[in-house]
């Protein structure tokens, strides 16, 4: 099942924050969110193991909430390099096919303006 | 070093046509991925491999896709015959353990358009 992400999309103007969602029908054992700009490829974020710590560099950050099956993206004090399309991608625990693969949310593209 | 490379970048041909893209992963990454990306469909997977072994296929749509590694340093997707609703950007991505639990490096893509 494909994660949801919400919300489908996000304008700011620099300086301000974002959080970004994704919800899982299944239970979470890993997230990873990369950022895709115009024509180019998806790029990593940071990835986040159930049982693990909030991550974040510079001003992004994320958060993974096990009992909500959800993680969420900070941005803060958003630049005008942050503008792209943002995905998350869930994680299955070893065993079986699904173990090696993410299945990566719709995206949420992110608007920066000056 | 050099990151996940692809070719073509671009191919355009006309239904009926075979197309074969293909995958150089990063050296000494064990597995292997092909996605596809569509405005309707986003980023879904095809198939990926683990030290050249095909493991999950179920994402792809038909008979007509058929994927391919050789050897640890090479990959091929190959569509046939080929189909309008086949044009997207398919990306080729590598990592070094497991998919779901390590950082996947995307390749640029190849841009294919069907007539």
């Amino acid at each position: 099942q494909q994660p949801v992400q919400s919300p489908q999309a996000v304008i700011l103007r620099e300086g301000e924050d974002a959080v970004i969602n994704c919800s899982s029908s299944k239970a979470l054992y890993s997230v990873h969110w990369y950022r895709q700009k115009h024509g180019e490829a998806p790029v990593f974020l940071m990835i986040l193991l159930k049982g693990g710590e909030q991550k974040g560099h510079d001003k992004i950050s994320a958060s993974f909430n096990e009992k909500k099956q959800q993680s969420s993206l900070y941005l803060t004090a958003s630049q005008l390099s942050y503008s792209g399309t943002y995905f998350c991608g869930t994680g299955r625990p070893a065993g079986g096919t699904s173990y090696g693969k993410l299945t990566f949310g719709q995206g949420t593209i992110l608007t920066v303006h000056p | 070093d050099a990151g996940v490379i692809q070719s073509p970048r671009h191919e355009v041909t006309e239904m009926g046509q075979e197309v074969t893209l293909r995958c150089k992963p990063i050296s000494g990454h064990d597995y292997l991925f092909w996605y596809r990306q569509t405005m309707m469909r986003g980023l879904e997977l095809l198939i990926y491999f683990n030290n050249n072994v095909p493991i999950d296929d179920s994402g792809m749509p038909e008979d007509r896709f058929s994927a391919k590694m050789p050897n640890a340093s090479f990959s091929t997707l190959k569509i046939q015959p080929s189909e309008p609703r086949d044009s997207a950007v398919y990306f080729c991505a590598s990592s070094l353990g497991a998919g779901s639990y390590n950082e996947q490096f995307f390749g640029p893509g190849t841009r294919l358009t069907v007539l």
